[in-house]
């Protein structure tokens, strides 16, 4: 079956820091992948969508200089956290599309706490 | 532009009485919709989906979801929730051609005994 991997599944940085995280799909081609962000007692937010060999569309008040991601194949995805600060303290969820484009596959998610 | 409204931040049943959610959507088009469940300190688990056809869909765990076009709602429900429904459900569409999720705010459900 298709499933979606995320590591780490929690982290403690300190403020300024940065964290990377990573998504890995297995079973299946993930095209495209969305990262998304859930802060404390909130909903998710899209942060960018990624789609192998074409350029990474960001949504409003997220940025490439914030959150830089790598998307290098079909399997794999990592985003950056740059400069971490409380604002950015959340639940990091990657969601894969498979080719066919109808089905998102959400992995259990990055943890990011800072200090 | 698209957006999903989930009007009720809490809601609050008994174990064993029905339930239903509600879900509001804005989008000019047919959207994709979907009902996911977040238990705590856990990722989101897909509960069902609607793309087209019957307006009334089955998902997991006896919950189903009916899409209303002329409401632009897809409220979810159930017959009789058990207290491990306790959870936080959220309601999001896609776009066909363009399948990223836009969440709504989420509704907490507590299942009391």
């Amino acid at each position: 079956g298709a499933l979606v991997y995320q590591y780490p599944r929690r982290t403690i940085c300190k403020s300024g820091t940065s964290m990377r995280m990573e998504c890995q799909a297995v079973g299946f081609q993930a095209t495209s992948v969305a990262w998304y962000r859930q802060s404390p007692q909130k909903t998710f937010e899209l942060i960018a969508l990624s789609t192998v060999n074409s350029a990474i569309k960001y949504e409003q008040n997220f940025t490439q200089e914030k959150f830089p991601i790598s998307h290098p194949n079909l399997s794999f995805s990592s985003m950056t956290v740059l400069n971490a600060y409380l604002e950015d303290r959340g639940l990091y969820l990657c969601g894969a599309i498979d080719s066919s484009g109808n089905t998102l596959y959400f992995g259990e998610g990055s943890r990011l706490i800072v200090v | 532009a698209q957006s999903v409204t989930q009007p009720d931040a809490r809601v609050t049943v008994s174990e064993g009485a029905s339930l239903q959610l509600r879900c509001k959507y804005s989008y000019s088009g047919t959207p994709y919709l979907f009902w996911y469940v977040q238990y705590p300190r856990q990722g989101l688990q897909l509960l069902l989906k609607y793309y087209s056809g019957d307006p009334v869909v089955q998902g997991v765990n006896g919950f189903e979801a009916e899409f209303s076009k002329s409401n632009s709602s897809f409220h979810l429900r159930k017959a009789s929730v058990h207290w491990s429904d306790s959870a936080v459900y959220f309601c999001a569409l896609s776009m066909p051609n363009y399948n990223v999720l836009y969440f709504g705010s989420g509704t907490k459900l507590t299942v009391e005994p």
